[in-house]
């Protein structure tokens, strides 16, 4: 069974500083990982994805993430804060046959001025 | 429209109240997912239908919950006899294809809250 895991249930920085929300993986077959970002009264929204591929994976509003097999990670990466980042963040991960995603319990990111 | 819509966006129920949640996905979009995300955790599947054929209800957690999509459009996401434990945002989600969401974008809508008494 496919799971994801989040560190920290919350994230405080400034801004300007680099934004690091952590994920790790638990997968018996190779794992579709994605971030999803939830804006205060919205839906969630596709911040990227990994497949296949290039493990680097770069996605809107400047975030990318880096699948790592050795390490079972895929953490989310932002150089430089902007105060519109503030949300939740929810990774999640399916496997390529059921079709179900399994979110992780989120991190919800504070920006401060 | 352009986006999924739920309604009502806020529910309150009483406990032991039928209570009925309603999902526009995007026009012509195949796939439907519901959600349930309760406070401080992740969203969990509930169920997903592939035009009006429901696939997969395996993430229901009792008979009290029923989903429908009988023309492969609409959707609604029935509870019978609320509990306080079904207090939970309810989520709603499309995508264009039959093969969902390893290949293609899933999009979601903003939730109904719902609240039992």
């Amino acid at each position: 069974a496919q799971s994801v895991t989040q560190l920290g249930s919350h994230v405080s920085v400034s801004e300007g500083a680099l934004v690091l929300l952590r994920c790790n993986y638990s997968s018996s077959v190779p794992p579709y990982l994605f971030w999803y970002v939830q804006y205060p009264n919205q839906g969630l929204q596709l911040l990227l994805k990994y497949t296949t591929g290039a493990t680097l994976v770069k996605g809107i509003n400047g975030f990318e993430a880096e699948f790592k097999k050795s390490e079972t990670s895929f953490h989310l990466t932002k150089p430089s804060a902007h105060m519109s980042d503030a949300a939740e963040y929810f990774c999640a991960v399916i496997s390529y046959n059921t079709d179900k995603l399994i979110f992780g319990t989120g991190t919800r990111l504070q920006v401060f001025p | 429209g352009a986006g999924v819509s739920q309604s009502p966006r806020y529910k309150v129920a009483k406990r032991g109240q039928d209570v009925a949640l309603r999902c526009d996905p995007i026009s012509g979009h195949v796939s439907l997912f519901w959600y349930q995300q309760a406070l401080g955790q992740g969203p969990e599947f509930l169920t997903y239908f592939q035009n009006e054929a429901q696939l997969d209800k395996s993430g229901l957690p009792s008979d009290r919950f029923f989903a429908e999509r009988p023309e492969g459009s609409v959707s609604t996401l029935k509870i019978q006899r609320t509990q306080q434990e079904d207090s939970a945002v309810y989520l709603c989600a499309s995508s264009v294809g039959g093969r969902t969401t390893t290949n293609e974008k899933l999009f979601f809508g903003s939730g109904t809250q719902l609240s039992v008494l």
